[in-house]
């Protein structure tokens, strides 16, 4: 399976400030994935990011907030806007495994990026 | 709307103990099911999935579409095994759209 490498591992940012987090990918990916995991809750899909178009964003998400960046099939971005305090949570890049002979794929989920929003 | 829930936050068993992990999701189309489990200071990762039939690491997980349910079961509890569970269902064949549920904290003592 693909291995996923993210940054920053962790921040700590001030309220109103921006930060883009990145995520490169061993291997060339159709899509990518972006998750959040808000402190004691789910994994929540953000958006999905493919190459060469605008990504895709879940109900509650919106672009000005979250905008992505896919320039390549081996990496992307997330950045998190104008950031409060409720935007801390625990950011995830993922994509898509080889399936087996059941034709089904997974996730391979990065190591995430830690934010916290003061 | 999809949904998935996993009623313990918290789950604590002795060694060589059972375990079942509750796994119950609501969906109207054919549901795909996945337990992904992430041990401490890992990643994220596939424990297995209900179409694969499969078992890993002793765990297995039957789909129940009568009761919408998507138990883990380990007949013997290992150390091991403590972790973090959480339920994912996909919607439809759509790849990587996955709803998690809020997880479920392992914990077998000695």
């Amino acid at each position: 399976s693909a291995v996923i490498s993210q940054k920053p591992s962790r921040d700590i940012c001030q309220r109103g400030t921006s930060l883009t987090i990145q995520c490169q990918v061993d291997s060339q990916v159709t899509m990518m994935f972006w998750y959040r995991q808000q402190p004691g809750q789910s994994l929540t899909l953000i958006a999905t990011a493919n190459q060469g178009s605008e990504a895709t964003y879940e109900s509650g998400f919106v672009i000005d907030k979250f905008p992505i960046s896919r320039p390549n099939l081996t990496f992307s971005t997330l950045t998190v806007s104008n950031m409060s305090p409720e935007d801390s949570s625990i950011y995830l890049c993922s994509v898509g495994s080889s399936g087996d002979d059941s034709g089904a794929n997974v996730l391979t989920f990065g190591a995430g990026s830690r934010l916290t929003v003061l | 709307a999809q949904r998935v829930t996993q009623p313990e936050k918290l789950l604590s068993v002795f060694k060589g103990a059972p375990v079942e992990l509750k796994c119950n999701y609501s969906y109207s189309g054919s549901p795909e099911l996945f337990w992904y489990v992430q041990y401490s200071r890992q990643r994220l990762q596939l424990l297995l999935r209900h179409i694969s039939r499969e078992s890993i690491k002793g765990f297995t997980a039957d789909l129940n579409k009568g009761e919408t349910s998507f138990h883990l079961k380990k007949p013997f509890a290992q150390e091991e095994d403590s972790a973090m569970y959480y339920c994912a269902l996909r919607r439809g064949s759509t790849l990587g759209r996955l709803y998690f549920g809020r997880g479920t904290q392992l914990t077998v003592w000695p």
